[in-house]
């Protein structure tokens, strides 16, 4: 049973740039959300999808979106790319149902701005 | 709102002694708490988590934290540290009541263990 996959897993854009990231969920999930890990500090939320819809975001512009696909799967795209940007890009996955249900992270998505 | 605090951004700690990380939340409501560690270039694995029941939580390689409501604390320990422990740990939050799958984190602990 694969777990949560991301790709890329190292990209690097130049600032002005759009980036796209994916996430397939570990099986069986139907809850993604994507965290961004700035160098030295813990994850910060960006968003959750469920049913396909943007559920919870957290304090992020606009300029950070997503998408969820019919099969749970998900995209963040980031457009105008700054330098501050640039940090590991975690995606999580979970059942929206059962509370205490254990929560998967993927390796990441590395992504430097230059 | 929940947030949480890890007290010592740096630990070290020799082969075989014991290892303590310290969490401290904040919360509106009885959170869940989780231990994620993070070795260098990974994501993110799950060490343990306290949702209900006993406040004595035991995890993957030896570790175990208490949660004491009291203190709002949620404390790592292991017994005797290994050289294959030094990572980064992170300590999470979560609202059981409004949504559980959104986590808080702290900043981060890493652990450095010496032969």
């Amino acid at each position: 049973d694969a777990g949560v996959t991301q790709s890329p897993t190292h990209l690097i854009k130049t600032r002005g740039q759009q980036v796209t990231l994916r996430c397939s969920p570990k099986s069986g999930h139907d809850t993604v959300s994507w965290y961004q890990q700035a160098l030295g500090q813990g994850p910060q939320f960006i968003f959750q999808y469920y049913e396909e819809e943007e559920r919870q975001r957290g304090n992020f512009p606009d300029r950070f979106s997503g998408h969820q696909f019919p099969n749970y799967s998900s995209e963040l795209n980031v457009n105008a790319l700054l330098l501050g940007d640039s940090a590991l890009y975690l995606c999580a996955s979970s059942l929206r149902r059962g509370s205490g249900n254990t929560i998967y992270f993927g390796e990441g998505s590395w992504l430097t701005v230059v | 709102a929940q947030s949480v605090t890890q007290l010592g951004s740096h630990v070290s700690v020799s082969e075989g002694a014991l290892v303590l990380l310290r969490c401290n939340y904040s919360s509106s409501v009885p959170p869940y708490l989780f231990w994620y560690v993070q070795y260098p270039n990974q994501g993110l694995q799950l060490l343990l988590k306290y949702t209900t029941g006993a406040t004595l939580v035991k995890g993957i390689n030896g570790f175990e934290a208490e949660f004491k409501k009291s203190e709002t604390s949620f404390h790592l320990t292991k017994p005797s540290a290994h050289m294959s422990d030094a990572a980064e740990y992170f300590c999470a939050v979560s609202d059981p009541v409004y949504n559980f799958n959104k986590f808080y984190f702290g900043s981060g602990t890493k652990l450095n263990v010496k032969p």
